[in-house]
């Protein structure tokens, strides 16, 4: 079964800094597609950024942007610039005929 | 356009009791899924389906079924309820596996 493994439970950048949000996963598929999630204190779920696994270049939406690297099942996040707003909760998910998540990193954004 | 919607949004249930809950979609998407959330513990898949008439186990499905009748709706059914149900249920629905996944707004169960 696939699995997806978030070691960082929390984590703290300072404002107009960068951080870098970890997440490996598990699987023996070559093609799936995989995702990271923003969930604010309203519990409602927001789609940050998308990586197909066909694909090598790493996606980017602004200023967040992931390093897929496909042989280590290594995909993580990087948020620059951090504003405020980016305070959250962040999930890496793994989807092929079903969609998984690791177990959440907690951002905190110090002013 | 509504999006996903989940009901009820708030339920208190004592030991034993069963009930259901309902997600429905307006977006003519294909796949649905039915997730519980515990603090530390992120999102867990309790099952999912991947069109109408079509269910599948996820990673916690014991003590749930489901059922998805029509396309619109993915409704999850407990049928004995106990204390370790007690979580955040939400629903989300994609509309291919590529897709961006939209979430219902939860619903909060409590088991007394």
């Amino acid at each position: 079964a696939q699995t997806v493994t978030q070691s960082q439970p929390e984590m703290s950048v300072q404002e107009a800094e960068t951080v870098t949000l970890s997440c490996t996963y598990d699987t023996s598929e070559s093609d799936y597609y995989l995702f990271w999630y923003k969930q604010p204190p309203s519990r409602q779920m927001i789609l940050v950024i998308r990586q197909e696994a066909y694909k090598q270049q790493n996606a980017t939406e602004n200023r967040f942007s992931v390093n897929f690297q496909k042989a280590a099942k290594s995909f993580s996040l990087k948020i620059s610039d951090s504003q405020l707003g980016d305070a959250a909760m962040y999930f890496c998910a793994y989807m092929n005929s079903d969609m998984r998540f690791g177990a959440g990193t907690r951002l905190t954004v110090k002013p | 356009n509504a999006g996903v919607t989940q009901t009820p949004k708030f339920r208190v249930l004592k030991t034993g009791q069963s009930m259901t809950l309902l997600c429905a979609q307006d977006m003519n998407h294909e796949y649905m899924y039915w997730y519980r959330q515990d603090p530390g513990m992120g999102l867990r898949l309790i099952h999912y389906s991947v069109g109408e008439g079509t269910t599948a186990k996820g990673e916690v499905p014991d003590g749930y079924n489901v059922s998805r009748l029509k396309k619109q709706n993915f409704l999850l059914g407990l049928e004995s309820a106990a204390p370790s149900q007690t979580s955040v249920y939400f629903c989300a629905s994609t509309f291919w596996r590529n897709t961006e996944a939209f979430f219902g707004q939860g619903t909060r169960l409590t088991v007394v």
